[in-house]
């Protein structure tokens, strides 16, 4: 079945950037997404790209898409402790039904 | 790792019935769930929080009397949507929080006809 998968932890330096990736199996995905889930509160959709971009930036993050290697990165640059949470990677697929298939999550830890 | 299962995965009933969608966390407490929606080809929509042994938070715009969720122990919490119609016809998904980490139901295909 369609797969999604992230590491699942990162620590870095405050100031430092921190770049999550992310493959996926869907060659037909139109939409990737990267969520932001901090302790106890829901998803928040961070940014996405469309499957014919190769990359978009929206002030501090940065997103890479390789679609012959389906790879999808986030890079957070001038990485601050408010950004310590669990980033989800997430495609659609599924033609008409367009479902979202999600990462296991990736925890990053930002250290002062 | 830790697994959530969703169920039903699929389900199509008639309009005016109710439909109740199960989220389990089959090998942790969860302290909190999540209940998102989606639309075909769309973001998750945040529905509702729920805590276990209390009333869900509900998002802006979701009827709470319609989307009925019940957090009755630290496995499983449930969201019934009632007297269903077919603008209800949503992919819905749930996650469970534990310890710090998050983790995804399957998801329910829900059509009503």
């Amino acid at each position: 079945g369609e797969d999604v998968e992230q590491s699942l932890f990162l620590s870095v330096r405050e100031g430092d950037s921190s770049v999550i990736n992310c493959t996926y199996t869907d060659s037909s995905s139109t939409y990737l997404y990267w969520y932001k889930q901090e302790p106890g509160a829901g998803l928040q959709l961070l940014t996405y790209i469309f499957s014919n971009m190769d990359m978009k930036q929206d002030q501090r993050l940065t997103v890479l898409l390789n679609k012959k290697d389906k790879h999808l990165s986030l890079r957070i640059a001038d990485t601050q402790t408010g950004d310590s949470a669990i980033y989800f990677c997430a495609e659609i697929y599924g033609g008409s039904q367009g479902n979202l298939i999600f990462g296991k999550g990736t925890k990053l830890s930002v250290k002062p | 790792g830790a697994v959530v299962s969703q169920h039903p995965s699929w389900v199509i009933c008639k309009s005016g019935t109710s439909v109740k969608i199960e989220c389990r966390s089959l090998d942790f407490q969860a302290t909190t769930m999540f209940w998102y929606r989606q639309f075909p080809k769309q973001s998750l929509m945040l529905m509702a929080t729920s805590n276990e042994g209390s009333k869900a938070t509900y998002e802006q715009g979701v009827e709470k009397d319609k989307f009925l969720i019940n957090h009755a122990s630290l496995t499983l919490s449930t969201l019934t949507v009632t007297s269903a119609h077919p603008e209800d016809s949503s992919f819905y998904i749930c996650s469970a929080e534990g310890d710090g980490e998050a983790f995804f139901g399957q998801g329910t295909r829900l059509t009503v006809v």
